[in-house]
């Protein structure tokens, strides 16, 4: 089945700095790739995904990248807010069979 | 649109008692989703149905659980008994599988402690 690792398990950035978090999958079949933000107590809401026909994807602060070959797709968030701060999750998916990374805390200083 | 409701919210048992968690996915979605969050295990799923049939149940820990499905609109997952180390937060997702559509949106959650 699918594998899904997620790097750095912890991050802390200084406000204003970039944040940049990568996820492997194991799985070549996958094609469709989603990021879950998850506040404390809260549920996981999307924030942004990405389809395997696409390289790159980008919503205001927020872009996502993917390489196929290399089976890895990373996050980006520029220009981080303390309300950035949150446990952000990658996935990977075929046929909604979606297997979740373990997740990152970002830490966003003020 | 309510989006996906779970309850109860929290749920405090004893061990050995049953326990159900009930869904109600968003109107018109075909695809449901259990999911289980822990610390030591993160996110796992559990169990999905695609209308209304269970699909992949792979995930399920043991014969204690069980999900179903009885039409569009329900789902509940029992724990029989439970146990302890069942304790987390349950999810339920759901989403529309057509085409490249099959965003998975999560309902609130039920926090579950057994004692």
């Amino acid at each position: 089945g699918e594998n899904v690792e997620q790097h750095p398990s912890t991050l802390s950035v200084q406000e204003g700095d970039s944040a940049v978090i990568k996820c492997t999958y194991s799985d070549s079949a996958s094609n469709y790739f989603p990021w879950y933000k998850q506040e404390l107590g809260k549920r996981p809401q999307l924030i942004i995904d990405i389809r395997s026909n696409v390289g790159e994807k980008k919503d205001q602060r927020i872009a996502v990248t993917l390489n196929k070959t290399a089976k890895h797709f990373s996050l980006h968030i520029t220009e981080t807010q303390p309300e950035d701060s949150a446990v952000y999750f990658c996935a990977a998916s075929m046929d909604n069979d979606m297997r979740f990374g373990a997740g990152t805390r970002l830490t966003v200083k003020p | 649109d309510a989006g996906v409701i779970q309850s109860p919210r929290h749920e405090v048992t004893e061990m050995g008692q049953e326990v159900t968690l009930r869904c109600k996915p968003i109107s018109g979605h075909n695809s449901l989703f259990w999911y289980r969050q822990t610390m030591m295990r993160g996110l796992e799923l559990l169990i999905y149905f695609n209308n209304n049939v269970p699909i992949d149940d792979s995930g399920m820990p043991e014969d204690r659980f069980s999900a179903k499905m009885p039409n569009a609109s329900f789902s509940t997952l029992k724990i029989q008994p439970s146990e302890p180390r069942d304790s987390a937060v349950y999810f339920c997702a759901s989403s529309l599988l057509r085409g490249d559509r099959e965003t998975q949106y999560f309902g609130p959650g039920t926090r579950l402690l057994v004692l």
